[in-house]
């Protein structure tokens, strides 16, 4: 079964703090995500990456950086948060042979006050 | 990328069978079509993938119509563990910026 682990999974903050969101996978894909989803929005692509080093701008960027370091390992920043970020995120991979099959982690709960 | 069109919600009984519907008026032959469900406090899951004609997994059914602008998940036996909201999702097989509507959101009744 295909793993994909976040951290932290409830984070509160406050207007202009700096906050690093977490992801891990142990599938050994290639592509990772991080999502947002608000209600009334369904999901909406932040930022993805294909591989170590490598960062594509998704739907709604504005606000949030990205880093993947590892093949494993890719990071959410938001480095002056804002209430309008208050969301629930969430991290996902996949595979280079079938990137329509995604594989979500449990969510990170953000509240920015 | 396709547009999907879902119903916001439906409705069923335990026990009953559950088709979700969704139009891709617009699919390109490139494209696929992608079904997740989600429910509360997870991330979302995939179920069943498919081209075209009709697919069938331990966990639900997928019929394309013939001209592939319309498909249909089918849960067959639905529970209250199936509540959830469904995501009927176009892209291309290597198409890595999946969008997720809105969905149909299924509420099952004892």
């Amino acid at each position: 079964e295909a793993a994909v682990t976040q951290s932290p999974r409830n984070k509160v903050t406050v207007t202009g703090g700096n906050v690093t969101l977490s992801c891990r996978q142990t599938n050994s894909h290639n592509y990772m995500y991080w999502y947002r989803q608000d209600t009334g929005h369904g999901l909406r692509l932040i930022h993805y990456s294909y591989g170590a080093g490598n960062l594509q701008i998704g739907d709604v960027p504005d606000g949030y950086k990205a880093t993947r370091t590892t093949q494993e390992d890719f990071f959410l920043l938001l480095e002056l948060a804002s209430p309008s970020q208050t969301s629930l995120y969430f991290c996902a991979s996949s595979d280079t042979t079938n990137t329509g099959q995604l594989y979500f982690g449990e969510g990170s709960k953000l509240t920015v006050l | 990328l396709a547009k999907t069109t879902q119903p916001p919600s439906m409705e069923a009984y335990e026990g009953q069978e559950v088709n979700v519907s969704c139009s891709h008026t617009n699919i390109a032959t490139s494209e696929y079509i992608y079904w997740y469900r989600q429910v509360p406090h997870q991330g979302p899951q995939f179920i069943i993938q498919g081209y075209k004609d009709y697919v069938v997994n331990e966990v639900a059914s997928l019929f394309i119509s013939a001209d592939r602008k319309l498909s249909t998940l089918s849960l067959p036996w639905v529970s209250l563990r199936d509540a959830a909201v469904y995501y009927c999702i176009v892209t291309g097989y290597m198409g890595y910026k999946l969008t997720f509507g809105t969905g149909t959101s299924l509420l099952v009744d004892p």
